[in-house]
């Protein structure tokens, strides 16, 4: 079946500092690729996606290539902000038992960026 | 504003006591579905709607009911309660097309 791997956190940063979060998956064919971000006491958003092969995602700074080769889309932003905190999930998604698009999430990985 | 809106957004019950937790979107999206959130296990999905009258089972659907009675509401139902469904909630849409989920805030359910 599918799953996705995520490093494992937590992650504490200072501000200004660069942010790489590890994302691989495990998947037939070419699945979907997500981040989200969870800010505290809120729901999941959607923070970029990327749909094929080597499409990059970016949204508020953050950026993540889709790479077959080495079934991963790690997430990266060059310079943190403590409004960054939050915990951020990996995903992918991929047509399972007909039509179920369901999402398989990583664990999460909570990051703390300090001024 | 494009939105999923879940109700309430806390809940505390006691042990058999129905109760439904309402999901509603606005954006016209054929797909919903609900997931739970517990620490150490993450999101799992408890069943989905590919449409209306269109609903099939998750990966942990025991203890849960849904409808799909028309296309921008997907309720969850909890017949009958039980502690170890405490947990955090979400209900999620999307597009059929390829694309992300859109999740709801969220609803902190506690049964005791």
């Amino acid at each position: 079946g599918n799953s996705v791997t995520q490093m494992e956190g937590p992650v504490t940063l200072s501000e200004e500092a660069f942010l790489t979060i590890n994302c691989t998956y495990t998947a037939t064919g070419y699945p979907s690729l997500f981040w989200y971000v969870q800010y505290p006491g809120e729901g999941l958003q959607l923070l970029l996606k990327a749909t094929k092969a080597d499409d990059k995602g970016s949204n508020k700074g953050f950026e993540a290539t889709y790479r077959k080769e080495t079934t991963s889309f790690h997430l990266e932003k060059g310079s943190v902000q403590v409004s960054d905190s939050a915990v951020y999930f990996c995903a992918l998604s991929q047509a399972s038992g007909g039509s179920n698009y369901k999402l398989t999430f990583g664990k999460g990985t909570l990051l703390t960026v300090n001024p | 504003e494009a939105q999923v809106t879940q109700n309430p957004r806390y809940l505390i019950t006691v042990t058999g006591k129905k109760l439904t937790v309402t999901c509603s979107q606005n954006m016209n999206h054929e797909y919903m579905s609900w997931y739970r959130q517990d620490p150490g296990l993450g999101l799992r999905q408890i069943y989905y709607s590919m449409n209306v009258e269109v609903t099939d089972k998750g990966d942990v659907p025991e203890g849960y009911k849904v409808s799909r009675k028309e296309k921008r509401n997907f309720p969850l139902i909890l017949e009958s309660p039980s502690p170890n469904q405490t947990s955090l909630y979400f209900c999620a849409s999307r597009p059929q097309s390829v694309g992300g989920y859109t999740f709801g805030s969220g609803t902190r359910l506690t049964v005791v």
